[in-house]
């Protein structure tokens, strides 16, 4: 089954202590993404990758880290936790060739930071 | 940067109704997407419409666009109970972005 893999689906961690949230899909796809969700602010896009070992920031990148070493994995770094970055995190793929730019999300990763 | 607004935040319909919602975002687009969440979930895509099409149908749903007004409409016709989640659309002015808007919340009663 086609998929987008993250996890953990749920963490309560504190300030400071370093995380990684992680992505894998199983599509073949170039394009991986990660976005957070905020309620009244949407989703934003923090880091993207349009194939392996090339990775941009997005719209709210601070606090982040991403590596794309391999296709199908795009982990997500918070190297020192804040608060400010309790939210719903997504991951999300792409493929090039359908030239659509469907993205294919995971189910997403409830961080609580304390 | 958010470019996507869609409106009404909320709507809420009795089934068998239809329900629009509107999106309108600021730059021109290569294509506009629209998604759906349910409560918590993943977002799943519903529809593509790409910046040289004005209309474009998928089973219960009917999406137009205006490029020259800048805008964007979703119809979900003869709504169901399950139809109920928050819908978003989605702009990509590149491709290597897909910028949200906050969505709407539809509530679908039986």
């Amino acid at each position: 089954e086609a998929q987008v893999t993250q996890n953990p689906r749920y963490l309560i961690t504190v300030t400071g202590k370093k995380l990684t949230v992680t992505c894998s899909q199983n599509m073949n796809h170039e394009y991986m993404s990660w976005y957070r969700q905020d309620p009244g602010l949407g989703l934003r896009q923090i880091y993207y990758s349009m194939n392996v070992e090339v990775t941009d920031k997005g719209d709210v990148p601070e606090g982040y880290k991403v590596s794309r070493k391999e296709k199908r994995n795009f982990p997500l770094i918070l190297e020192s936790p804040s608060p400010n970055q309790t939210s719903l995190y997504f991951c999300a793929s792409s493929s090039w060739e359908t030239n659509t730019g469907e993205l294919f999300f995971g189910e997403g990763s409830r961080l609580t930071v304390l | 940067s958010q470019q996507g607004e869609e409106d009404p935040q909320a709507l809420s319909i009795q089934e068998g109704e239809n329900a629009t919602m509107n999106c309108s975002y600021k730059t021109s687009i290569n294509n506009l997407q629209w998604y759906r969440q349910n409560s918590g979930r993943g977002l799943v895509h519903l529809i593509l419409i790409r910046s040289n099409e004005r209309e474009k149908h998928s089973g219960r749903l009917r999406v137009t666009l205006d490029t020259s007004k800048k805008s964007s409409s979703l119809l979900i016709t003869a709504s169901r109970a399950a139809d109920t989640a928050s819908y978003f659309c989605a702009t990509d002015g590149g491709y290597s972005t897909l910028t949200f808007g906050k969505g709407t919340m539809l509530l679908v009663s039986p």
